[in-house]
């Protein structure tokens, strides 16, 4: 596609019950990002995959936080028993891979938990 | 660890004034450093990037930053600017050191308002 897509755009749910947010990054790129934008944090850096491997998995907040991505392609970021704190704007970027790559983001997944 | 800093929470500007928004960093190598934008309901857009080499970099929109070693610092400028600039700024460092991450670390970002 022209751009990094998420879905859905909003999502609202209940304390408690599982949720999956969906990055598709822009054909061919690489390296895929998720971020998390709150009031109280700001823009934090929640995990990385070049290709379909996460090096890196200390930066999601808990173990309730889970991602894979397949085919090099599509991402999904899961959040079980989810709490009110996990409410959020959830970003994904996508970029041709290299730390001097351009990050291109997507809308973002706002996550409201009630 | 690596953080950002950007002082002003909100800035306001009167349409055709220059601009200068902030940003400090601390970062234990060669940092690489970003200004993003965003606009209500949009995603962060992309300015401008220092990697390496001159210090005064030109992005789109009409907006520079000068990269400055000695004082930690990577200000963007803009010489006049327009009601279309107001948005949520935010200055990052890459990469995330340690660990094989590839992120962006964010500031808590500049809110610019334009007073026509």
């Amino acid at each position: 596609g022209a751009g990094v897509s998420q879905s859905p755009s909003n999502k609202v749910t209940e304390k408690g019950k599982d949720v999956e947010l969906r990055c598709d990054p822009i054909s061919g790129h690489t390296a895929l990002y998720w971020y998390r934008q709150s009031l109280g944090q700001g823009l934090e850096f929640l995990i990385y995959f070049q290709g379909n491997s996460a090096p890196d998995k200390s930066g999601l907040p808990s173990d309730r936080f889970s991602a894979e991505r397949t085919g090099g392609s599509v991402s999904t970021l899961t959040i079980q028993r989810t709490q009110q704190e996990d409410s959020a704007v959830y970003l994904c970027a996508s970029s041709r891979g290299g730390t001097r790559s351009t990050q291109y983001f997507g809308p973002g997944t706002r996550l409201l938990v009630l | 660890a690596q953080s950002v800093t950007q002082p002003d929470i909100h800035i306001t500007v009167s349409e055709g004034a220059s601009l200068e928004l902030r940003c400090n960093y601390s970062y234990g190598a060669t940092p690489y450093l970003f200004w993003y934008v965003q606009s209500p309901g949009q995603g962060l857009q992309l300015l401008l990037k220092y990697f390496s080499g001159d210090t005064l970099v030109q992005g789109i929109k009409g907006f520079e930053a000068e990269f400055k070693r000695s004082q930690s610092s990577f200000n963007l400028r803009k010489p006049s600017v327009h009601w279309s600039d107001a948005a949520e700024y935010f200055c990052a460092v890459g990469p995330i050191l340690g660990g094989g991450a590839d992120g962006l670390t964010f500031g808590k970002g500049t809110h610019l308002i334009i007073q026509p």
